[in-house]
């Protein structure tokens, strides 16, 4: 079965300074696509990153990449130098040909310290 | 191009009422999906519809419904509301399938219910 875990219900960063958001999957099915959300206190999701299972490089998007390892099966989230506008909260997801929709982690919040 | 919009954002129902949430997708986008999300349980996938027909559903009770419009706009019912339905409703839309590999879906600002 699809699942995804994120152990840090919370993270604390000073603002400068990079943090890795950690991300599990299980999945069996060797076609998935895994997603990185942002959800300030306002509430909207908004979309940071993907990462395909077959893509060949990490992905990165600006000040954010994914550290993906296939064999782990792990797709950590980087962010570099760190933002006061960086704390939120950040999901996990995952999709794979299987499930006909997205599963989300818990979420880990992320506090940045001026 | 304007994102996903979603009326009303806050709400006020009491038990046994019931309530229509809507969304408009991004322009051009087919695919809109909706997720509650709660504290306790975290975001929990509700339905997604495509092309006017409901395409998936999530492990919810009759009482939650939707449709969505020949425009692509959505919308949500619940009925016989009842406290647990206090949540977030996120509305998220997508180009194709949100079952598609790497199809990316881009969320609304969320509808805010409170049930008394």
């Amino acid at each position: 079965a699809q699942k995804i875990t994120q152990t840090q219900p919370g993270m604390f960063v000073q603002e400068k300074e990079a943090v890795t958001l950690d991300c599990t999957y299980d999945t069996s099915d060797p076609s998935y696509g895994l997603f990185w959300y942002k959800q300030p206190s306002s509430g909207e999701m908004i979309f940071l990153i993907y990462q395909g299972s077959y893509d060949q490089q990490n992905a990165t998007e600006g000040r954010y990449s994914l550290n993906f390892q296939k064999a782990r099966k792990s797709a950590n989230l980087v962010i570099s130098a760190s933002q006061l506008g960086d704390s939120a909260m950040y999901f996990c997801a995952m999709r794979d040909t299987g499930g006909f929709k997205t599963i989300f982690g818990a979420g880990t919040r992320l506090f940045v310290k001026a | 191009k304007a994102g996903v919009t979603q009326t009303p954002r806050y709400l006020i129902k009491t038990r046994g009422q019931q309530v229509t949430l809507s969304c408009s997708p991004i322009s051009g986008h087919r695919s809109v999906s909706w997720y509650q999300q709660t504290p306790g349980q975290g975001l929990q996938f509700l339905f997604e519809y495509f092309s006017e027909t409901q395409r998936n559903k999530g492990n919810f009770p009759g009482r939650f419904s939707g449709r969505q419009f020949s425009n692509s706009r959505s919308e949500m019912n619940v009925s016989t509301l009842e406290l647990g339905d206090s949540a977030l409703y996120l509305c998220a839309s997508s180009l194709r399938l949100a079952g598609v590999i790497g199809e990316t879906q881009y969320f609304g600002p969320g509808t805010r219910l409170l049930v008394l």
